[in-house]
C-alpha cells in the first residue's frame, strides 16, 4: 500500500543553519504531497503542499519540490529560527482525502 | 479563523468510562470527516472515515465497537471512546475537506485514561 518514509530525528540545528528533512513515498497513481507542522501541545498545521510532479510548495521560507523520478518531497529552509522548533510530518493523500503520514521528524533549533 | 473545531482539547477520564470527542466543520458542510490517532512520539494513523448519514468506515485493526463514530449532520462528527483503558490514551484529531479538496485539521484532543 501507499506509504511515507521520512528521516528519523531529532534534528538539532543552530539558528540560521540550513535545514533539510528527507521524505520519500510509495504510492500508486499520483498523490498530492504535504508537509505538516505540529508545535508543542498543538494540533497540525499545513505548512505546504504540491499536487503534481515538479510542483514546488513554499511557505514561511520552507520549500519542497515534488520529484516523481525519485519519489521524494524533501523539506528545506535556508535559515532556520528558534520558532521553527516543532515536529514536521510528510504526508500523501490516500483514498479520498484521507492522509498517510510519515513518522514525523522533530526539529530543535537553538540560539 | 478556525475552519474545524474540535472539543474537548484535553480530557482525563477514569478507566472503564466513555468519552466523547466532537469535530465541527465551521465554514462548510462536510459529508466526509476523518479521524486520526497519534500515540506519543509516533505518527498519525487514520482510524476511520466518517460519512454523514451512514456508517463509518474503519481502518484495519481499529475496533468499531470501541470507537463509535456518529456523523449525524453535515457539520458534526463525534468519536466516542467506550470503556476507555489507559492504552487508549492518545491524541485524537479530525480532518475535513472542502469542495476544493483542501484539508483542514481540528486542534486535536488529548485523551488521558487513568
Amino acid at each position: 500500500g501507499d506509504s511515507v518514509t521520512q528521516m528519523e530525528g531529532p534534528v538539532t540545528l543552530s539558528e540560521e543553519a540550513f535545514l533539510t528533512i528527507n521524505c520519500t513515498y510509495t504510492a500508486t497513481g499520483y498523490p498530492s504531497l504535504f508537509w505538516y507542522v505540529q508545535y508543542p501541545g498543538e494540533g497540525l498545521q499545513l505548512l505546504l503542499k504540491a499536487t503534481k510532479a515538479d510542483d514546488k510548495g513554499s511557505n514561511k521560507g520552507f520549500e519542497a519540490t515534488y520529484r516523481k523520478e525519485t519519489t521524494s518531497f524533501h523539506l528545506e529552509k535556508g535559515s532556520v529560527q528558534v520558532s521553527d522548533s516543532a515536529v514536521y510530518f510528510c504526508a500523501l493523500s490516500g483514498a479520498g482525502t484521507a492522509l498517510i503520514f510519515g513518522k514525523g521528524t522533530t526539529l530543535s533549533v537553538s540560539s | 479563523g478556525a475552519v474545524v473545531s474540535q472539543h474537548p482539547s484535553r480530557v482525563i477520564c477514569k478507566s472503564g468510562t466513555s468519552v466523547k470527542i466532537e469535530c465541527r466543520s465551521l465554514d462548510f458542510q462536510a459529508t466526509t470527516m476523518f479521524w486520526y490517532r497519534q500515540f506519543p512520539k509516533q505518527s498519525l494513523m487514520l482510524m476511520a472515515t466518517s460519512n454523514e448519514g451512514s456508517k463509518a468506515t474503519y481502518e484495519q485493526g481499529v475496533e468499531k465497537d470501541k470507537f463509535l463514530i456518529n456523523h449525524a449532520s453535515l457539520t458534526l462528527s463525534t468519536l466516542t471512546v467506550t470503556s476507555a483503558h489507559p492504552e487508549d490514551s492518545s491524541f485524537y484529531i479530525c480532518s475535513v475537506s472542502d469542495a476544493g479538496n483542501t484539508i483542514y485539521f481540528g486542534e486535536g484532543s488529548w485523551l488521558t485514561v487513568v
